[in-house]
């Protein structure tokens, strides 16, 4: 079956610093999501993309879609501590209508 | 955000007991998901369901019996689980569409404990 890989699973960085996470798919993918989820919460829609090498910007976070569809970046600049959580990349392929989820990257910032 | 409520927030529940957990959404969508998360384990998607029908089960054990009397409700039934059953539950809607082109919206969840 579909399988999404995320790497790393941990990371820890200073205030300021900047911090991304990757994601890879073992297929390709029609679109791909990303989500937030902050400590004791709920994953929380962050953005998607569809397009084959697609770039979006929300403020400090850029997300991108490779070229083949099977990976993902997401990458934070100057993190502050609002950021903490974990972020997990999901795909969708196959014509599957529910989402592949990666482990997820847990942010820990360091103030 | 309460847009996706479920009920009960905690449960703990013997390996015998029967129970129910509870999910209702109040955005107009037609699509609904259960999944799973473990400490060890990414975001596992169990059921979804899309008009009220059933239109993915990811091979889950029949101890979980999912039941989705309308758009805006779900249900996962539950009986002789397991303590590895011991997860946090999360319900969720979108809006359907040509391969699920739209972004999830979950619920808080229920922490079950399984003794």
């Amino acid at each position: 079956g579909q399988q999404v890989m995320q790497i790393p699973q941990y990371q820890h960085v200073q205030e300021g610093e900047d911090f991304t996470t990757y994601c890879n798919s073992s297929t390709t993918l029609s679109n791909i999501q990303w989500y937030k989820q902050r400590p004791g919460g709920h994953p929380v829609f962050l953005i998607q993309l569809v397009k084959s090498g697609e770039v979006k910007k929300q403020k400090r976070l850029t997300f991108q879609f490779g070229e083949a569809k099977k990976n993902s970046s997401l990458h934070i600049t100057a993190t502050q501590t609002t950021d903490v959580g974990t972020y997990f990349c999901a795909g969708r392929g196959g014509g599957a209508d529910g989402l592949t989820f990666g482990k997820g990257t847990h942010l820990i910032i360091q103030p | 955000e309460t847009g996706v409520t479920q009920t009960p927030r905690h449960l703990v529940m013997g390996m015998t007991n029967k129970k129910s957990l509870k999910c209702e959404q109040h955005l107009g969508h037609n699509a609904m998901y259960w999944y799973k998360q473990s400490a060890k384990k990414p975001l596992e998607l169990m059921f979804v369901y899309n008009f009220k029908e059933q239109t993915e089960n990811n091979s889950v054990p029949s101890r979980f019996s999912p039941e989705c009397p309308n758009s805006s409700h779900l249900f996962l039934h539950l009986h002789t689980l397991q303590p590895e059953d011991s997860a946090l539950y999360l319900c969720a809607s979108s809006h359907p569409g040509l391969a699920g082109y739209n972004e999830q919206f979950f619920g808080p969840g229920t922490r079950l404990t399984v003794l």
